[in-house]
């Protein structure tokens, strides 16, 4: 089966844009969680989609959102970017109902804002 | 709120040789999973072994096994026989049972493997 796989890999974008963030799980699994990685505060867990439905949400501000697909795929979008966005955003599938018990990361999406 | 805590922001180990990487966590759930994961650098991140508090006994995968201190609240990895390979962030991570619970982390710790 081919893995977790993000698009774009990497992106550069100006403050106060936005940017919409692609995630494919492994074929057959139905849950899909996003993590913020940055050098000072690590990961951070953004939030979390079953079945279309985000069952999770981290303490992140509302510009940050997501959904997820029929298909199981997911995307996040963070609108009006600040500079401190600039991170490696991680998307990571299991085929559980409970994710915890097996997550499969994807390569990330290293995004820079300037 | 559960934390984790990784004390050590870097590691170093002679290849063949052990090294143990500490992470200690805060939580009033009885029940719950820990785990450590392996992000190699500029690749992904994979799990290298879970543990679930219920049971006593540590896990082990290979060349990896954890010390699950449940009453110090202490979730150590072992790795014997230290390759190459094993370089790169290592991160502790606890989620508690029971509903939809968010995965919490620490914020890792690097380990050079030298030859």
């Amino acid at each position: 089966k081919a893995g977790v796989t993000q698009t774009p890999r990497y992106l550069i974008k100006t403050r106060g844009q936005q940017v919409t963030l692609s995630c494919s799980p492994i074929s057959g699994h139905r849950s899909v969680s996003w993590y913020q990685q940055t050098p000072g505060q690590g990961l951070q867990f953004l939030f979390e989609y079953f079945s279309e439905t985000q069952r999770n949400k981290g303490n992140f501000p509302g510009r940050f959102s997501g959904r997820q697909f029929s298909n199981s795929r997911s995307e996040m979008n963070v609108s009006t970017l600040e500079l401190g966005d600039s991170a490696l955003y991680l998307c990571a599938s299991s085929p559980e109902e409970r994710p915890w018990l097996g997550q499969y990361f994807g390569p990330g999406t290293r995004l820079t804002v300037t | 709120a559960q934390t984790v805590t990784q004390s050590q922001p870097e590691m170093s180990v002679q290849e063949a040789e052990t090294v143990t990487l500490s992470c200690t966590y805060d939580t009033s759930e009885s029940d719950y999973y820990l785990f450590w994961y392996k992000q190699p650098p500029s690749r992904q991140m994979i799990l290298v072994i879970r543990q679930e508090a219920y049971k006593q006994q540590n896990a082990t995968e290979n060349r990896f096994s954890v010390n699950f201190q449940k009453a110090a609240k202490s979730f150590s990895l072992k790795i014997s026989d230290s390759q190459l390979g094993d370089a790169a962030m290592y991160f502790c991570a606890y989620v508690a049972s029971g509903g939809y619970q968010k995965v919490t982390f620490g914020t890792g710790t690097k380990l050079q493997v030298i030859p």
